[in-house]
């Protein structure tokens, strides 16, 4: 099956509202989970990433949480704006770090 | 700020033909990476190359691909023989040594289009 699972694929939120997206991993051994924005046409950004020795982690309107246990890790976007709409990739790395598997994307629209 | 930078932007090839995709990662980055993704997908692993060797390579990355670093600063990935299904956008990533860097940083990508 797949390494990364990531849901929803699409999300459509009012302006000022919170947006949360999924995904869940299958290699225990895992220990970086990256979250990447990508615009149309452009390449993926880094937006935010956890190490799993930490269970949350915050950079102004973005958070990720990381349940190890659960193997699930979300972003949370708080407050979002019309510039957040794009597609967000989660990704993990299937053996060691560099073998990063990517979530299948979520596009999120924030309608003004 | 460094980046990482990738020729051609965009480049179009017949069925059959060989491509060659270059990348030039950030000069004291150790990592190289190199993703595709097809119209509308998820962005794909292909290969990771450390100390002038492969050391990760996914199912997609078959005896058709083959990377190389011919010098100190440039990064390739060549497609031996073109498939249609090859179009996508290629993305080469770098990243530094050590257990704390882990983040990789993505080139602007290159446009295969196979006809």
């Amino acid at each position: 099956g797949e390494n990364v699972e990531q849901h929803p694929s699409t999300l459509s939120v009012q302006e000022g509202d919170s947006a949360v997206i999924k995904c869940t991993y299958s290699d225990s051994a895992s220990n970086y989970f990256p979250w990447y924005k990508q615009e149309l046409g452009k390449r993926p950004q880094l937006i935010i990433d956890i190490r799993s020795n930490v269970g949350e982690k915050k950079d102004q309107r973005i958070a990720v949480t990381l349940n190890k246990t659960a193997k699930h890790f979300s972003l949370h976007i708080t407050e979002t704006q019309p510039e957040d709409s794009a597609v967000y990739f989660c990704a993990a790395p299937l053996r060691g770090n560099n073998d990063m598997r990517f979530g299948a994307g979520t596009r999120l629209t924030v309608k003004p | 700020e460094p980046e990482v930078t990738q020729t051609p932007s965009h480049q179009v090839t017949q069925m059959g033909q060989e491509v060659i995709l270059r990348c030039v990662p950030i000069s004291n980055h150790l990592y190289f990476y190199w993703y595709r993704q097809i119209l509308g997908q998820k962005v794909e692993f292909l290969v990771s190359f450390y100390n002038n060797e492969i050391s990760e390579k996914s199912e997609i990355f078959d005896d058709q691909f083959s990377v190389e670093r011919p010098d100190g600063s440039n990064f390739t990935l060549k497609i031996r023989s073109t498939k249609l299904e090859d179009s996508a956008m290629y993305f080469c990533a770098s990243r530094q040594q050590g257990y704390l860097t882990n983040e990789q940083f993505f080139g602007p990508g290159t446009r295969l289009t196979v006809l």
